[in-house]
């Protein structure tokens, strides 16, 4: 799992909380993702940030808000606008040059088990 | 549409057997290829990566890939199964023309049998 670590590894929600997952990396990547892992679905992309200060929505952003106001730091809130939380949640990260192509790998943290009761 | 297909759900193979994991993709110009393995309730461990070059590619574990740009195919392979190599295992392609974003596969579970 690299410099990346996930907290918590497991996560209880009620119904109409918000709560954060938090994403931190030491490996001095400027581009960090959140996606969500679903049985049989793969990886879907929530959002994504290129660089500091800026963010943007990935296939499934509804629901779920961002910020990166650290390099190191990219935490996900998944609000009680999202229906249908329960899932796992996957950070990653990536060197990357913003606004351009690049080959650069993925990594991944540990995740973390989001569950609604 | 781009997309990433892996056609199987799950492969079964016995130790010491060859292995192959199918992975399929439509994308527009030349992609970028990856392969990630996943071990129950962890992230996502990187494999091998095709960008260019030798349409084989060797990576960890033993591991290697055959990208075929006639075919759109890019799978998975192993000569010789190990046990320990059961996990689920995803394909990914980032289109040339997309700055960051990755388009993974749905999985494939690979059972190693002793």
């Amino acid at each position: 799992d690299g410099g990346i670590t996930q907290s918590p590894k497991y996560l209880f929600r009620k119904e109409g909380q918000n709560v954060t997952l938090s994403c931190e990396q030491n490996l001095n990547h400027d581009a960090m993702y959140w996606y969500r892992q679903d049985p049989g679905q793969g990886l879907r992309l929530i959002y994504y940030s290129q660089i500091v200060n800026d963010f943007q929505k990935g296939d499934i952003a509804e629901g779920y808000s961002v910020s990166r106001e650290k390099k190191e730091s990219f935490p996900l809130t998944v609000t009680s606008a999202q229906k249908n939380p329960t899932a796992f949640y996957l950070c990653a990260s990536s060197i990357e040059v913003a606004g351009r192509s690049s080959t650069d790998t993925q990594y991944f943290g540990p995740g973390t088990r989001l569950t609604v009761l | 549409a781009q997309s990433v297909a892996q056609p199987e759900d799950q492969v079964n193979v016995a130790e010491g057997n060859p292995l192959t994991v199918k992975c399929t993709y439509s994308v527009s110009g030349n992609p970028y290829l990856f392969w990630y393995v996943q071990y129950p309730n962890r992230g996502l461990q990187f494999l091998l990566k095709y960008i260019t070059g030798d349409n084989l590619v060797k990576g960890s574990y033993g591991f290697e890939a055959e990208f075929n740009k006639s075919q759109t195919s890019f799978h998975l392979k192993k000569p010789s199964a190990l046990v320990s190599d059961s996990a689920l295992y995803f394909c990914a392609v980032r289109p040339y023309s997309s700055a960051s974003k990755i388009i993974f596969g749905s999985g494939t579970r690979l059972s190693i049998r002793p």
